[in-house]
């Protein structure tokens, strides 16, 4: 079946530290691979995608690569800022694409 | 509209009360998607409808919750007979033509049993 394992949080971060997020998922096929962040009092909105193999998804200084060799889809940012405290979910969309597999999300606490 | 739009953005009812729950999606997306998001907890699955087909029910955790979409925009999520275990932040995405590219989501409806 399809399923997705991120790091457990919180995470807490200084200003300009570097960010690592891990995401496993297990997928039958060839599913597309997703993050997703919620900032305090809104919903969720899509931070960055990666439809197949070795590609690179990438937004706001965030990165993800879709590593299939690993079943991963590890979430990166060089330098994080406070706006960027959140909670990040991964997910995974089934080839039909009609149901999305969300990680239980991980929370992110940068400090100045 | 712009964005897929959810109302009311909270309710609180007592126990053993039905709740009604409303989805706008952007306009033209074929796809719509409810899913719980109880505190701690990850996303659950709830309904899925996709254009005129038979929506994917699988998700829905008892036969007190059902949902509707009408003219394929629209759609009504409704708990029958409210349980405190029901209270969650219930959030409802669309997409075009499946979401392979992402869905967009609603800010939720936040639902509180007491």
């Amino acid at each position: 079946g399809n399923s997705v394992t991120q790091m457990e949080g919180p995470v807490t971060l200084s200003e300009e530290a570097f960010l690592t997020i891990n995401c496993t998922y297990t997928a039958t096929g060839y599913p597309s691979l997703f993050w997703y962040v919620q900032y305090p009092g809104e919903g969720l909105q899509l931070l960055l995608k990666a439809t197949k193999a070795d590609d690179k998804g990438s937004n706001k200084g965030f990165e993800a690569t879709y590593r299939k060799e690993t079943t991963s889809f590890h979430l990166e940012k060089g330098s994080v800022q406070v706006s960027d405290s959140a909670v990040y979910f991964c997910a995974l969309s089934s080839n039909t694409g009609n149901q999305f597999y969300f990680g239980t999300g991980t929370s992110l606490t940068v400090i100045p | 509209g712009a964005g897929v739009s959810q109302s009311p953005s909270n309710k609180v009812t007592e126990k053993g009360k039905d709740v009604e729950l409303r989805c706008d999606p952007i306009s033209g997306h074929t796809a719509l998607y409810w899913y719980r998001q109880s505190l701690g907890q990850g996303l659950e699955f709830l309904i899925y409808f996709q254009g005129n087909s038979a929506p994917d029910k699988s998700g829905l955790p008892s036969d007190r919750f059902s949902a509707e979409r009408t003219g394929g925009s629209v759609s009504t999520l409704t708990i029958q007979r409210t349980q405190q275990e029901d209270s969650a932040v219930y959030l409802c995405a669309s997409s075009q033509n499946g979401g392979n590219y992402g869905y967009t989501f609603g800010s939720g409806t936040r639902l509180t049993v007491v």
